[in-house]
């Protein structure tokens, strides 16, 4: 398993500010993934971040809005820019279990406890 | 492409009452399939998963799944909740190949309690 920590656990912004989310888990990974999860919604990846490059977004997110950083195997951040309220949003950091069942990954994923975003 | 359905949104039930959320997904391949569950002000943490074999798996917390291939379901039960058991709950899917970038999450399920 893994623990990880996410920090600011919530906070308050202001429209056209930008906010930066920390991620630091308790184990060396090689990806970590960012979801957003809009009120009453799912999760919806936003980016898969590797130690060393840049970080793969998915379809609908792009590097200008939410860029990341992953300056090692334990940590990586994510920011949200020029927010607006359609920005409101949990923001989760994940990590993928290490482990294999016959050879193959588990695909269980591991959450932070996720940043609680509200624009105002 | 694969997707996952919840049909249910919001599902009450007294307390010592049994549950069942039900999960369709579709999928090309045997899949491998998630429920998670998020309690408020929480990340999502895993209750239990199924990759082969056995099609009725155990999770923790006393809840337990079922894959029924034929009807591309895999429904969670528990047989009594008790109130700590109030949350959102998520069916997801993948194909235990490729990264977690490709798991999809249903649209969740919200468990309330009935005193």
């Amino acid at each position: 398993s893994a623990v990880i920590s996410q920090k600011p656990s919530r906070d308050i912004c202001q429209r056209g500010t930008s906010l930066t989310i920390q991620c630091q888990v308790d184990s060396q990974v090689t990806m970590m993934f960012w979801y957003r999860q809009q009120p009453g919604q799912s999760l919806t990846l936003i980016a898969t971040a590797n130690q060393g490059s840049e970080a793969t977004y998915e379809s609908g997110f792009v590097i200008d809005k939410f860029p990341i950083s992953r300056p090692n195997l334990t940590f990586s951040t994510l920011t949200v820019s020029n927010m607006s309220p359609e920005d409101s949003s949990i923001y989760l950091c994940s990590v993928e279990d290490s482990s294999r069942a016959w050879g193959r990954a588990t695909g269980e994923l591991f959450f932070g406890e996720g940043s609680r975003l509200t624009v105002l | 492409a694969q997707s996952v359905t919840q049909p249910d949104i919001h599902i009450t039930v007294s307390e010592g009452a049994s549950l069942e959320l039900r999960c369709n997904y579709s999928y090309g391949a045997t899949p491998y399939l998630f429920w998670y569950v998020q309690s408020p002000g929480q990340g999502l943490q895993l209750l239990l998963k199924y990759f082969s074999g056995d099609t009725l798996v155990q999770g923790i917390k006393g809840f337990e799944a079922e894959f029924k291939r034929s009807q591309s379901s895999f429904n969670l039960r528990k047989p009594s909740v008790h109130w700590s058991d109030a949350a959102e709950y998520f069916c997801a899917v993948g194909d235990g190949y490729s990264s977690a970038s490709k798991i999809i999450f249903g649209s969740g399920t919200r468990l309330s309690i009935r005193p």
